[in-house]
């Protein structure tokens, strides 16, 4: 499993994107960049995920670049309540997969007024 | 369309007991997996089931157990317990090996044990 780096925190002033960075050098191609977040004393909640091509959602936007080893999530808007843990977590699909999501560290977003 | 629910929210036991946690699936979803999260860490995978199976299982003794039924709830069972197996427990399920990565999580069954 391709291993994903992230800072472990970042700053974002209330109203503004919120773009956070995950490296994920040894990314293969079959491997799927996939976004989650927690809340404090909550339960991670998804929020996107991604391929090779750029994503959107309600819920934010995904951009991959072009060589895939590495991606930004986009916040575009961040209110206080963004305030998390993000974590960017690699995943192959295909035949015999199991959904374990492996967790790292993540960034701990702090989104201020 | 109620999400992914656990019971208890807390549970307090001590060394030695069992403990079971109970989950139930968002609806339409086939498949639970279990999550253990210690404090200031990120959740660490203990086993997933679909079809009333186990499919794969994490880093975790064997003390660690579950069980699905046929109406796709869960059940996590821990034996003799340890001071080390408290931790904030986390259910989550997806609808199916389509989408097997993009998993809704329950609130948790925060595990003290004294």
């Amino acid at each position: 499993d391709a291993k994903t780096t992230q800072p472990p925190s970042m700053d974002c002033a209330e109203g503004r994107a919120a773009n956070l960075p995950c490296n994920h050098s040894t990314i293969s191609g079959n491997e799927y960049v996939y976004w989650y977040r927690q809340i404090h004393s909550q339960g991670p909640q998804y929020i996107i995920h991604g391929l090779k091509n750029n994503e959107t959602n309600e819920m934010a936007s995904l951009i991959i670049t072009e060589d895939r080893k590495s991606s930004t999530l986009i916040l575009p808007h961040a209110t206080l309540r963004d305030t998390a843990v993000y974590y960017c977590i690699v995943r192959e699909h295909g035949s015999g997969n199991t959904g374990k999501l492996i967790f790292g560290q993540g960034t701990t977003l702090q989104v201020k007024p | 369309d109620a999400g992914v629910t656990q019971s208890p929210t807390h549970l307090i036991k001590t060394r030695g007991q069992q403990v079971t946690l109970r989950c139930s699936p968002k609806s339409g979803h086939d498949t639970v997996s279990w999550y253990q999260q210690a404090l200031g860490q990120g959740p660490q995978f203990i086993f997933q089931y679909y079809e009333e199976e186990e499919r794969q299982r994490g880093n975790f003794p064997d003390r660690f157990s579950g069980h699905q039924f046929p109406n796709y709830s869960s059940e996590l069972n821990v034996n003799a317990l340890l001071l080390g197996d408290s931790a904030l427990y986390l259910c989550a399920s997806s609808p199916g090996i389509s989408r097997p990565y993009e998993q809704y999580f329950g609130p948790g069954t925060r595990l003290t044990v004294t």
